[in-house]
Parts: C-alpha cells; structure tokens; sequence
C-alpha cells in the first residue's frame, strides 16, 4: 500500500516558538491532504484540507494564523504551529490522498506528537 | 452535515471469541462509503474494511466482516476469532462520493480489548 510519513514523529518545544511538521507521500503524488488532531481518547478532528498549490481550507474554529499549512508539491504538505503554547500540546496526523485510484484512497502517516512546555 | 456514532465507548472480548462493534450514521446522501479504522498503541491508522453504499453485499476482508443496513443507517463490524493482536481504537468512518472534498467524517471511537 501506499506509505505516508511524517517527521517529526515527537517534538518538546518551549511556549511561544513555531514548529514544522512535515508530511511526505513516499511512493504516490497526494493531490489533497489532509491535517487532523486527536486528542487522548479522542477521535480524530479535521483541521484542515489542502490541494497541491492551493491555499488549505480551514475546519470551523481552527485559526488560520496559529496553524500554517503548505502544500508546496504533491509531495509534501507542512503544518507550523505558530507562537506554539502549552493547549497547543496533541497528537497531529496528517492523511494524503490520490486521485489515482478508484476509491480515491487516503493514507495516514504515523503522526507527529508535539509537546509544548 | 453528516454524522458518525458510535455507541461503545469500550468493548472486551475473550481471544478466539467473536465481537461486534456498533456504527450508526447520518446522511441524506446515496452514495458514499463507508469505513473501519483501526489505531493500535501506535497511532498508525490503519485501513480495516471498506464498504460501498451501493452495494448490498456486505464487505468481508478475512476474519473481518460487516453488517451494512442502509435503510437503518448501520454498519456494524464483526471481528471472528478474535487474536491479541486485533486490541486498538476501532473508528467508523463516512465519505461522501460525491460532495466536495469528500473528508472522512469520524465516529467516537470503540477501545477493544482482547482478553487472554
């Protein structure tokens, strides 16, 4: 199957830095991705969409500012945790889907868990 | 909007023994899918079955299998001979065929625990 990566996999950062976590699709062009946080026991909340070369559409109450993302080639989507705080602290997925496949498939990475002090 | 729920928070099961986890969902939509995940210690997600609203045959992938009800809006996922390895987070999940960016709507999730 197609494989999805991310890196970091965990990231400790002190309060009012930015961070990048990066989303790869190793072995297919991504035309959509997808960004999700989840929280301890919690189910998978969308944060945003983004096309390759498109600016992301946002989820109803995530900032804009706080959460930049990229989506600079089919290959490679970022998310920057701007001005990073201690509420900012989960676990972040990203998701990469082709439209080169009949059920237009989506792939998770391993995800990244960002630690903010 | 559609929605995913799930009603079991948490489900245990004896190894060897069968389980059946509940699904049910909203929509005024005919055509879509309709998805098992599983997210084991690791947090990788990972794809268990798939079914296609507009197929009656209930999907089947080994020991896994579905029950999909479209009138009531269910799809139940059974899991046979339950195996140690089978314990994660168990998430259903609804895409649209046809509207927008077709995003995967998620349920709450069910913890299923393999028992010895």
């Amino acid at each position: 199957g197609a494989v999805v990566s991310q890196h970091p996999s965990w990231v400790i950062c002190k309060s009012g830095t930015s961070v990048k976590i990066e989303c790869r699709s190793l072995d297919f062009q991504a035309t959509t991705m997808f960004w999700y946080r989840q929280f301890p026991k919690q189910s998978l909340m969308l944060m945003a969409t983004s096309n390759e070369g498109s600016k992301a559409t946002y989820e109803q109450g995530v900032e804009k500012d706080k959460f930049l993302i990229n989506h600079a080639s089919l290959t490679l989507s970022t998310l920057t945790v701007t001005s990073a705080h201690p509420e900012d602290s989960s676990f972040y997925i990203c998701s990469a889907r082709t439209s080169g496949n009949i059920y237009n498939e989506q792939f998770f990475g391993p995800g990244t868990r960002l630690t903010v002090l | 909007a559609q929605t995913v729920t799930q009603s079991q928070p948490e489900m245990s099961v004896q190894e060897a023994e069968t389980v059946t986890l509940s699904c049910t969902y909203d929509t005024s939509e005919s055509d879509y899918y309709l998805f098992w995940y599983k997210q084991p210690p690791s947090r990788q997600m990972i794809l268990v079955i798939r079914q296609e609203a507009y197929k009656q045959q209930n999907a089947t992938e080994n020991r896994f299998s579905v029950n999909f009800q479209k009138a009531a809006k269910s799809f139940s996922l059974k899991i046979s001979d339950s195996q140690l390895g089978d314990a994660a987070m168990y998430f259903c999940a609804y895409r649209s065929r046809t509207q927008g960016a077709q995003k995967l709507v998620f349920g709450q999730g069910t913890r299923l625990t393999i028992n010895p």
